[in-house]
């Protein structure tokens, strides 16, 4: 199946500093990436889905301005986490969208996010 | 909205057992149904994907099964193993351009 990759896998930082996420379609063309978050021992939430091209689209009671989505282009979107807190400690998931093969999600491997 | 639901939430097992994880959804209009594996501090591995249109899909010693008109599908993993022990997440989407709905897992636990 297609390969969508995640940058970095995990990453420590102090309490107030922005962290960005990479996600990357390897192998195939995505106008449409989702962004999720678990926490331990939950299940996936979905944060957002980001649109090549247009703002990001976010689920209710997550902070657009806290958490700054951009698909600048059809293998790339990104995620920001500005300010982070030591509560957006978690595991964020990114998953593309490939219209090619029957609209399936292939999803990335994860960036663990601690936050102190 | 869809809304996803998995039982039992835990399950523990002997080696060799075969054994059913359920899955419910609530609205039967779905595009396609997924079973992923999750090993704990990992991200997740697709088992089956189910189409709106099939009624099941196998790999191996898994089988997985939709019955959309009840909102149901169900996980069968045959002889089961300790290396088969993980979560596993059911998901649901409505349409190509909407995203997966996941349900709380079911984690398994196959004892030698």
């Amino acid at each position: 199946g297609a390969v969508v990759s995640q940058h970095p896998s995990w990453v420590i930082c102090k309490s107030g500093t922005s962290v960005k996420i990479e996600c990357r379609s390897l192998d195939f063309q995505a106008t449409t990436m989702f962004w999720y978050r678990q926490f331990p021992k939950q299940s996936l939430m979905l944060m957002a889905t980001s649109n090549e091209g247009s703002k990001a689209t976010y689920e209710q009671g997550v902070e657009k301005d806290k958490f700054l989505i951009n698909h600048a282009s059809l293998t790339l979107s990104t995620l920001t986490v500005t300010s982070a807190h030591p509560e957006d400690s978690s595991f964020y998931i990114c998953s593309a969208l490939d219209r090619a093969a029957q609209e399936t999600q292939y999803f990335g491997p994860g960036t663990r996010l601690l936050v102190l | 909205k869809q809304e996803v639901t998995q039982i039992p939430a835990a399950l523990s097992v002997p080696e060799g057992e075969n054994l059913v994880l359920n899955c419910s959804f609530t609205d039967s209009a779905i595009y396609n149904l997924q079973w992923f594996r999750q090993d704990p501090g990992k991200g997740l591995t697709s088992l089956l994907l189910i189409q709106s249109s099939q009624r099941e899909q196998t790999s191996g010693r898994l089988n997985a099964s939709l019955d959309k008109s009840s909102g149901r599908s169900t996980l069968y993993i045959a002889a089961s193993q300790p290396g088969d022990s993980a979560t596993y997440l059911c998901a649901a989407r409505n349409s190509g351009n909407t995203p997966l709905v996941f349900g709380k897992g079911t984690r398994l636990s196959v004892i030698a």
